[in-house]
């Protein structure tokens, strides 16, 4: 089956990065792009942008340029998303979630989530 | 951008009864670029509807999607007490970019 598993939660300073990893398993890697959704406490969901294992290639919301960057290693199957110069308003719960392929335009499978804390 | 506005923020209603969600797009959206999803507390969204009426898998037919142009709905035909969270309405536009309603939360009355 279709699992997708974050990596644990984090505390970070402000000013400093994180990376949260989701590594896919119960089906091919390279076939699906990998987005990335965050949540902030009782908030609404935040699309940040996609990476597609096959190529590398990225797109990212406006609102995160130049502060994400989404990776992949595909030989241990699993996408990466960095965030840098972090701020208290980062502190959220980040999804990593699966496209499920053109023509249709949605995310069938998540990640557990990864709750980022940021905080001096 | 498109922006998608969920109406209204909050619905409470008791088990048995209709409801209605309403998503309304400020660009008209494709038919087949809309989604709904549901959210319980400590979970991860869980997709429910694509392409404005298609239930994903093992999604039980009292849900039902509708709707197009700018405005979308989602029906739950009779309220389940496992019915009662937050649903949101989700869409695909240009350049590859997807963004959110800020979603209906849907409370027992």
């Amino acid at each position: 089956q279709v699992q997708l598993v974050q990596s644990g939660a984090e505390v970070k300073k402000p000013g400093a990065s994180v990376k949260v990893s989701c590594k896919a398993s119960g089906y091919t890697f390279t076939s699906h792009d990998i987005n990335w959704v965050r949540q902030a406490t009782g908030q609404g969901l935040e699309w940040m942008g996609w990476m597609n294992p096959n190529s590398g290639n990225t797109g990212y919301a406006q609102k995160f340029q130049g502060r994400v960057t989404m990776t992949r290693n595909n030989s241990i199957r699993t996408a990466y998303m960095e965030l840098s110069s972090l701020r208290s308003e980062d502190t959220a719960v980040y999804y990593c979630a699966r496209w499920v392929g053109a023509p249709k335009y949605y995310f069938d499978y998540w990640g557990q989530g990864t709750l980022v804390t940021v905080s001096s | 951008e498109i922006v998608l506005t969920q109406s209204p923020g909050t619905l409470s209603l008791s088990p048995g009864e209709r409801a209605t969600l309403s998503c309304r797009a400020s660009q008209s959206v494709s038919s087949s670029y809309l989604a709904w999803y549901q959210q319980k507390p400590g979970q991860a969204p869980r997709l429910l509807i694509y392409g404005t009426s298609s239930r994903a898998t093992g999604i039980p037919d009292r849900f039902s999607g509708s709707g197009s142009g700018t405005d979308f709905t989602l029906t739950i035909s009779r309220l389940e007490p496992e019915d009662f969270a937050v649903y949101y309405c989700q869409q695909y536009g240009s350049s590859w970019l997807y963004t959110f309603g800020q979603g209906t939360k849907l409370e027992i009355k």
